[in-house]
């Protein structure tokens, strides 16, 4: 049983689309984060929910809407897809003092 | 902003070698924790040291802390060829709740 599963694991999409990845945790931590890594292995953090709130929005395009229906799950939406959008994007869940956990990731290719 | 630099960017040994790899950080912290990545997975939690801390160990890990000099190192003792990852520093940047990644630390191990 996956502690935090994300879907799909690859994402390959034309340019100007609108697609979604889904992230779900079991382990009933009550923040969630989006991370983005880029081609360089830099992770960059889009945006952290608490309880379904939205904490923080790091200098993210309004293009990536995030949505919460739960605390156990965090969904990120994207709109009118462009090239630089291809990136991995980790889903994590976790607390400050025992550490984070993360999915596996989701590979975003925008052709 | 980049909290934490890992350096140096990329390591190659051999196996049974020891592995020393450092994170720098800029602002005052509540813990610091390093994690590894391999290739094409999502980041895994390796260990956590507090700000009272100075050391900790875990298995063939060893991390030091000095907050002086904002600064952290993994040690990986006898290295294998399955430690082949690269391998990131995650700091809260004062208790902000938001871990923040460098850019990671490559390390191939050849066998």
């Amino acid at each position: 049983d996956t502690a935090v599963s994300q879907t799909p694991k690859y994402l390959v999409t034309q340019m100007g689309n609108d697609k979604s990845i889904k992230c779900e945790q079991n382990l009933g931590h009550d923040t969630m984060y989006w991370y983005k890594q880029d081609s360089k292995k830099f992770l960059k953090i889009m945006f952290s929910y608490n309880n379904k709130e939205l904490i923080i929005n790091e200098t993210v395009p309004n293009r990536f809407s995030p949505k919460s229906p739960d605390k156990a799950h965090l969904n990120l939406h994207i709109n009118s897809l462009e090239l630089g959008d291809s990136a991995v994007y980790f889903c994590a869940t976790g607390h400050p003092n025992y550490g984070y956990t993360f999915g596996s990731g989701t590979r975003l290719t925008v052709v | 902003s980049q909290q934490g630099e890992e350096d140096p960017q990329a390591l190659s040994i051999q196996e049974g070698e020891n592995a020393t790899m450092n994170c720098s950080y800029k602002t005052s912290i509540n813990n610091l924790q390093w994690y590894r990545q391999n290739s094409g997975r999502g980041l895994v939690h390796l260990i956590l040291i507090r700000s009272n801390e100075r050391e900790k160990h875990s298995g063939r890990l060893r991390v030091t802390l000095d907050t002086s000099k904002k600064s952290s190192s993994l040690l990986i003792t006898a290295s294998r060829a399955a430690d082949t990852a690269s391998y990131f520093c995650a700091t809260d940047a004062g208790g902000s709740y938001i871990p923040t990644f460098g850019r990671g630390t490559s390390l191939i191990v050849h066998p």
